[in-house]
């Protein structure tokens, strides 16, 4: 079956610092990849996507490279900031068809920015 | 704006009683889910639908029923309500179209006492 592996939390930088969540997934034919943040006290939302391999997403900063030779997704940004303080949870959604393109989640981390 | 919207931000409720959790889309997404929320577990997928009157067992619908009687709105019973089900309970919906992202609602803490 699919899996979705990321890194341990918490975080914890300070601000202004390089941020790397490593993901790593198992799954049978072509995924999408999907990073996803979830703020304190609400529902998760998209922060950004990659459709094939080698796509890069990004979005307010953040960026992740769809890497197939390693099955990696890993998000970074090069200067987070206190507002960035939430919990990321990395996806794969499978496109074989035969899942109605469900969504597989990792763990999440947790992420705190300090000023 | 589009929008799923969960019935209630916080519910307490007794070990148990029946306890409905509903969730409406405004997106005409085919496709909803129900997922709880555990520390260190992340988000287990309990049901999902993909069309009107249909439905799919998660990883742990144990405990759990589900119903979709219009294509904006899918619920989630607890039928006895246990304190292992003190967590928080996320809706979602999707299209059918690959590559697509998923919309949540706010999400639902749910306490059993």
């Amino acid at each position: 079956g699919n899996s979705v592996t990321q890194m341990e939390g918490p975080v914890t930088l300070s601000e202004e610092a390089f941020l790397t969540i490593n993901c790593t997934y198992t799954a049978t034919g072509y995924p999408s990849l999907f990073w996803y943040v979830q703020y304190p006290g609400e529902g998760l939302q998209l922060l950004l996507k990659a459709t094939k391999a080698d796509d890069k997403g990004s979005n307010k900063g953040f960026e992740a490279t769809y890497r197939k030779e390693t099955t990696s997704f890993h998000l970074e940004k090069g200067s987070v900031q206190v507002s960035d303080s939430a919990v990321y949870f990395c996806a794969l959604s499978d496109n074989s068809g035969a899942g109605s393109y469900q969504l597989t989640f990792g763990k999440g981390t947790k992420l705190s920015v300090i000023p | 704006d589009v929008k799923v919207t969960q019935s209630s931000r916080y519910l307490v409720k007794r070990t148990g009683e029946k306890v409905f959790l509903e969730c409406v889309q405004d997106m005409d997404h085919e496709n909803m889910f129900w997922y709880r929320q555990d520390p260190g577990l992340g988000l287990r997928l309990i049901y999902f639908s993909y069309d009107v009157k249909m439905k799919e067992k998660g990883d742990i619908p144990e405990g759990y029923s589900v119903s979709r009687e219009k294509k904006e709105r899918f619920s989630l019973i607890l039928e006895s309500a246990s304190t292992n089900q003190t967590s928080m309970y996320l809706c979602a919906s999707t299209t059918y179209a690959a590559n697509t992202e998923a919309f949540f609602g706010q999400g639902t803490r749910l306490t059993v006492v």
